[in-house]
């Protein structure tokens, strides 16, 4: 199975601040990366798919890059709304496997 | 519009078996293949397995493969989720998902909470 390691776990920021988190494959999965944001009690929502496609409806302060074995997720100016666990997931191969999270918590 | 609904929350026995669905509208069924994921409680994601409506052929996670069992019924536009043998581990939101764009769950169901206990 391929293992997605994302990092960090865990950050806290402020509103307007620019927040990176990466995605890391254990073997190259060429752009078969997604990216989810999932509130407290809600359906996981699909942000970002082929590592940098930009989901319909998605505001365009999100956005991804990379390609083979790391990844970024980028948020440009962080909103209120934005504050949730984001997720890659990789859709190469079966298991489609999730890394394990990224809390984006209030600073 | 496309929707995938999934039937409602069970509570189980350890041992016993658990069969939820999942109901697609708005698209043809046989068209996209369907996933499951669960999220035990405070955790990650999980992928389960994957089904083609149309031929019915399946795939599962290697750990869940013996207790795992997802069918279709072309009919009804549904799709089953069986899992068996039930432990507390399996405490979770079931999730349907299908992927109507490039490799990626862009509908998701609603979410089926299963919960084992004694």
């Amino acid at each position: 199975d391929i293992q997605m390691t994302q990092s960090p776990s865990s950050l806290s920021a402020s509103v307007g601040d620019r927040v990176t988190i990466t995605c890391r494959a254990s073997q190259s999965i060429s752009s078969y990366l997604n990216w989810y944001q999932q509130k407290p009690g809600k359906v996981p929502n699909l942000l970002i798919y082929a590592a940098s496609s930009l989901q319909s409806g998605v505001p365009s302060r999100f956005s991804g890059s990379g390609s083979g074995t790391d990844f970024t997720l980028t948020i440009s100016s962080l909103q209120p709304e934005d504050f949730a666990t984001y997720y890659c997931q990789q859709s190469y191969s079966t298991p489609w496997t999730f890394g394990q999270g990224t809390k984006v918590e209030i600073k | 519009q496309v929707q995938l609904v999934q039937s409602g929350a069970e509570v189980k026995k350890p041992g016993a078996s658990v069969k939820v669905s999942c109901k697609a509208s708005g698209y043809t069924f046989i068209s996209y293949y369907m996933h499951w994921v669960r999220q035990a409680p405070g955790q990650g994601l999980e992928w389960m397995g994957i089904i083609n409506p149309s031929s019915g052929s399946t795939s599962y996670a290697q750990r869940l493969q013996a207790r795992l069992t997802v069918t279709r019924d072309t009919s009804t536009s549904t799709v089953y989720m069986d899992l068996s043998s039930l432990r507390s581990e399996d405490t979770a939101v079931y999730y349907c998902a299908t992927s109507t764009i490039s490799h990626a769950f862009d509908i998701w169901g609603q979410g089926t909470m299963v919960t084992v206990s004694s």
